[in-house]
């Protein structure tokens, strides 16, 4: 079963836009992490956000976590046509430390960047 | 280095057959996980592996998908007596380790069809 929703789940922009994804989740975690997939096959790791972090930047991407409401966002700022993807968001369960990482995956938004 | 592949990239089956899905992780790596992708929908967690000895297999969705790694190294994903809901992309990802927080690697996916 799937973690939570994501919202939108379609997004189209002009390229120079930024592009927010926003993600919601249902039980306490570990951590939230972000990942990138083209064209349905392999994903690529963009950027993780521990429970204690509110904010993490990398490069174009900016990640905010909320846990009190359970929810994160993923912002791309100047995008271009190359960031045409699907985002997922994923989080760990927080039974205990060592649980085995395995994660737990949104519905994904896909992201549409027009040239 | 070489990232994770899988073996095949595509396998179109009949109703009722058995398929052999491979994943060949990164070096080094103790830790390896099995994903499917429906259509539209996020990955979701089947089974992982830390070392030879499978860890969490509560995503397995009932006893006609089985998993090995007997070497602590590639792993094999069996489906047996195949059924057209069987259809999706079946995603391996390995980390050094199971610990939470570790980056998951991820294959570009075996696309299994069942006719």
């Amino acid at each position: 079963s799937q973690q939570g929703e994501e919202d939108p789940q379609a997004l189209s922009i002009q390229e120079g836009e930024n592009a927010t994804m926003n993600c919601s989740y249902k039980t306490s975690i570990n951590n939230l992490q972000w990942y990138r997939q083209n064209s349905g096959r392999g994903l690529v790791h963009l950027i993780l956000i521990r429970s204690n972090e509110r904010e993490k930047h990398s490069g174009r991407l900016r990640v905010t976590l909320d846990t009190s409401k359970k929810s994160s966002s993923l912002l791309i700022t100047a995008s271009r046509a190359a960031d045409t993807a699907s985002y997922f968001c994923a989080t760990d369960a927080l039974l205990s430390y060592n649980q085995g990482g395995k994660l737990i995956f949104g519905q994904g938004t896909e992201l549409s960047v027009k040239p | 280095g070489a990232g994770v592949s899988q073996t095949p990239s595509n396998k179109v089956t009949e109703k009722g057959k058995y398929v052999e899905l491979r994943c060949d992780p990164i070096s080094g790596h103790t830790a390896l996980y099995w994903y499917r992708q429906s259509l539209g929908q996020g990955p979701e967690f089947l089974i992982y592996f830390q070392g030879t000895g499978a860890a969490d297999d509560s995503g397995l969705p009932n006893d006609r998908f089985f998993a090995v790694r007997p070497e602590g190294s590639v792993s094999t994903l069996k489906i047996q007596r195949t059924e057209r809901g069987d259809s999706a992309v079946y995603l391996c990802a390995s980390s050094l380790s199971s610990a939470v927080g570790n980056e998951q690697f991820f294959g570009p996916g075996t696309r299994l069809t069942v006719l």
